[in-house]
C-alpha cells in the first residue's frame, strides 16, 4: 500500500516570497491533516480536512496560510508571504476516518532566509 | 484544556538496557492514544495505539505501552534497547473532537 506522498522534500525561499506544498494521502482516507513541526518541538496541527471540508483550522495563520483539498483527495498548503518564523517541517498525514490512526508523509523542510 | 505531556525532553540509555518513556494526558474522557517515532529527516511512524480494551498494547519493533486511567498515563516501554532505537518519540491523543494533540517529544540516545 502506498504511503502519504509529499513534495517537495526541501524548499529554500526568501522572506516575503510564496511557496506551496503538495500532499497525496493514502487512497480511501477521508481525513487529511497538515502539521507544522518547528525544530525541537512536537507537530502542531494547522488544518484538518474531512473529505473536502475543513474540520479544524483554528491554528492556521489565515493572513498568510491557506490550504485546500479539492475533490477530497490531494491537498495543497500555501504560504504567502513567508516569514522567517515559518521555517519548519510541514507534515501531511491522513487517516481512514477522524478517530483512527494517522499515517504521515516524510514532510517538506522549508527554510526561509 | 486538552493536552499531552512528555516530561522528559532527553533520555540516554545503554544498549541492552530497558526503556520507559513517560506520557501523561489531560482529557475530559479517555482519548485514543498513540506513540510515534521519528528518525532524523523522516516523518512519523506509528509504533502502537490504544483505543479501548486491554490496557497493555503491543506495537512494532518490540515496544509496548500501558494505559493507566488512574494515573492518566500511557508510558512506552521496551525491555532491551537497540542502537537503532535512537530517535525522537512522540505521544499523541485524539479526543472526542477528533483533534490530534502531540506531546513535545522525548529524544532517545543509545550508548554503545
Amino acid at each position: 500500500e502506498a504511503g502519504v506522498a509529499q513534495s517537495p522534500r526541501y524548499k529554500i525561499i526568501e522572506k516575503r516570497q510564496s511557496v506551496a506544498f503538495w500532499c497525496n494521502p493514502i487512497s480511501g482516507h477521508a481525513t487529511l491533516y497538515w502539521y507544522q513541526q518547528i525544530l525541537g518541538q512536537g507537530p502542531k496541527l494547522l488544518i484538518q480536512f474531512q473529505n473536502n471540508g475543513v474540520v479544524d483550522d483554528s491554528q492556521l495563520p489565515k493572513d498568510r496560510f491557506s490550504a485546500e483539498r479539492l475533490k477530497g483527495v490531494d491537498s495543497t498548503l500555501k504560504i504567502q508571504p513567508a516569514k522567517l518564523e515559518d521555517s519548519a517541517v510541514y507534515l501531511c498525514a491522513s487517516s481512514l476516518d477522524r478517530n483512527t490512526e494517522a499515517f504521515f508523509g516524510q514532510g517538506t523542510r522549508l527554510t526561509v532566509v | 484544556a486538552q493536552s499531552v505531556t512528555q516530561p522528559d525532553i532527553h533520555i540516554t540509555v545503554s544498549e541492552g538496557a530497558s526503556l520507559e518513556l513517560r506520557c501523561n494526558y489531560s482529557y475530559g474522557a479517555t482519548p485514543y492514544l498513540f506513540w510515534y517515532v521519528q528518525s532524523p529527516g523522516q516523518g512519523l511512524q506509528l509504533l502502537l495505539k490504544y483505543f479501548s480494551g486491554d490496557t497493555l498494547v503491543q506495537g512494532i519493533k518490540g515496544f509496548e505501552a500501558e494505559f493507566k486511567r488512574s494515573q492518566s498515563s500511557f508510558n512506552l516501554r521496551k525491555p532491551s534497547v537497540h542502537w537503532s532505537d535512537a530517535a525522537e518519540y512522540f505521544c499523541a491523543g485524539v479526543s472526542g473532537t477528533y483533534k490530534y494533540i502531540f506531546g513535545t517529544g522525548t529524544r532517545l540516545k543509545v550508548l554503545a
